[in-house]
């Protein structure tokens, strides 16, 4: 049973628009998320994070929003840039011990000129 | 960039061989994983270490195993392997010495193929 849903597998943006890219959650024990941004043959990049106690979190242009009473997050890029281009990870820690991430499968989001 | 590299890129191998896939860092973590990626599924956790000789199952452990006789190496190794094992394998580390942060940084991975 998947913990982390990202539900679209691919989105399509013209650049200088926001791109917005969802996540689902069920296990309620999550208390920390984090975005990776992934190009083919190269490992996930880690992007932007957030804890539980907040509900925002913002670096340059990239912003996650946190909504913890429906159990979703999004991801804001504005503007898109052509490098964007990528597949994008959404995964979630319980905290606490060292226990790895989980993942959701990705969205691969396509920036159009 | 975190220091992780990763031994060997690619490997084809047969059915039923055992196989070793290295991970080593040099930014002194203390947490290592293993994960697998597979088309449809997303990242999944095969094994970690939380230190030198200690470690853990995750989500997919059947049929792999791990060591860590060294801060810097986290080994995994698939002791007969399988089609179903055909991957793409990434190894991550965590320093998590700071409050309220959990990131992880990846290697650049090892794909894998058995025929």
């Amino acid at each position: 049973d998947q913990q982390v849903k990202q539900n679209s597998p691919s989105l399509s943006v013209q650049e200088g628009r926001i791109s917005i890219l969802n996540c689902d959650y069920t296990n309620s024990m999550f208390d920390y998320f984090l975005w990776y941004k992934k190009y083919p043959a190269e490992g996930p990049t880690f992007l932007i994070s957030i804890s539980s106690i907040k509900d925002k979190n913002e670096d340059g242009r990239f912003t996650v929003f946190l909504n913890k009473s429906a159990k979703h997050l999004s991801l804001h890029i504005v503007p898109s840039q052509p490098g964007d281009s990528a597949v994008y990870f959404c995964a979630a820690s319980e905290g606490g011990g060292a226990d790895g991430l989980t993942f959701g499968k990705g969205t691969h989001l396509i920036i159009q000129p | 960039d975190a220091g992780i590299t990763q031994s060997p890129r690619h490997k084809v191998t047969e059915t039923g061989t055992p196989v070793t896939l290295r991970c080593h860092q040099t930014e002194n973590h203390r947490y290592m994983y293993w994960y697998r990626q597979d088309p449809g599924h997303g990242l999944r956790l095969i094994h970690y270490s939380y230190g030198v000789k200690d470690t853990d199952k995750g989500e997919v452990s059947d049929g792999y195993s791990v060591s860590r006789s060294k801060t810097e190496d986290f080994l995994l190794t698939l002791e007969s392997a399988t089609s179903s094992q055909t991957s793409v394998y990434f190894c991550a580390i965590s320093d998590r010495r700071q409050v309220l942060t959990y990131e992880q940084y990846f290697g650049p991975g090892t794909r894998l193929t058995v025929t």
